[in-house]
């Protein structure tokens, strides 16, 4: 069964610092999705990345990064220079690629970030 | 239409009571998912829609919930003789493919139901 673990229930920072989020999964396939959700008061999920099982290579976006170890199946994201528009939940997700449903997620239990001014 | 819809945003149910949510896709997407939150959470799925038909039902909690998408567009999630622990926020994802990791999936804003 897959699982998805986000230690972190909760961060706060001051406006300026990096903050890491982090996320390590649990999956039987070899074929999979890792993706990260942000969830802003509003309440929509707010897609940020996808990344495919076989693609380890960093990816950086604007202030935001993330860093795929399969090797410690971990998925974690770093957003530089926090801005308090940054403050949100932010959810990692897991898709199979073999789930017969539709690839459904299965995801982490979110972190909540607070960006103090 | 532009994203997927939700209604009702908000949805207060007496305990027992019955309660219908629905969620209008992006046009042409093929995927349609239900996941509830609770509060404090994380998403967990309910179930999956390819076109009308419903692939899987697994994370349906119980009897009591039921959904639909008759013409393979809009979608409704039924909730019948409502209790307290059904309060959650209700989303609705689409996605243009089969399987729906491979353009990404889309979610609504949510249906957030309160049991009273």
């Amino acid at each position: 069964a897959q699982k998805v673990t986000q230690a972190q229930t909760e961060i706060s920072v001051v406006e300026k610092e990096d903050v890491t989020l982090d996320c390590v999964y649990e999956t039987r396939d070899t074929t999979y999705y890792l993706f990260w959700y942000k969830q802003p008061p509003s309440g929509e999920l707010v897609f940020l990345i996808r990344r495919n099982s076989f693609d380890e290579q960093n990816e950086i976006s604007g202030r935001y990064s993330w860093n795929f170890q399969k090797s410690t199946s971990s998925f974690n994201f770093t957003i530089t220079a926090s801005q308090v528009v940054d403050s949100a939940v932010y959810f990692c997700a897991l898709s199979e690629a073999s789930s017969a449903a539709g690839n459904k997620l299965t995801f982490g239990g979110g972190t909540r970030v607070l960006v103090k001014p | 239409g532009a994203g997927v819809s939700q209604s009702p945003r908000y949805k207060v149910a007496k305990r027992g009571q019955d309660v219908a949510l629905r969620c209008d896709p992006i046009s042409g997407h093929v995927s349609l998912f239900w996941y509830q939150q609770a509060l404090g959470q994380g998403p967990e799925f309910l179930t999956y829609f390819q076109n009308e038909a419903q692939l899987d039902k697994s994370g349906l909690p119980s009897d009591r919930f039921f959904a639909e998408r008759p013409e393979g567009s809009v979608s409704t999630l039924k909730i019948q003789r409502t209790q307290q622990e059904d309060s959650a926020v209700y989303l609705c994802a689409s996605s243009l493919s089969v399987p729906g990791n491979l353009y990404g999936y889309t979610f609504g804003s949510g249906t957030r139901l309160t049991v009273v």
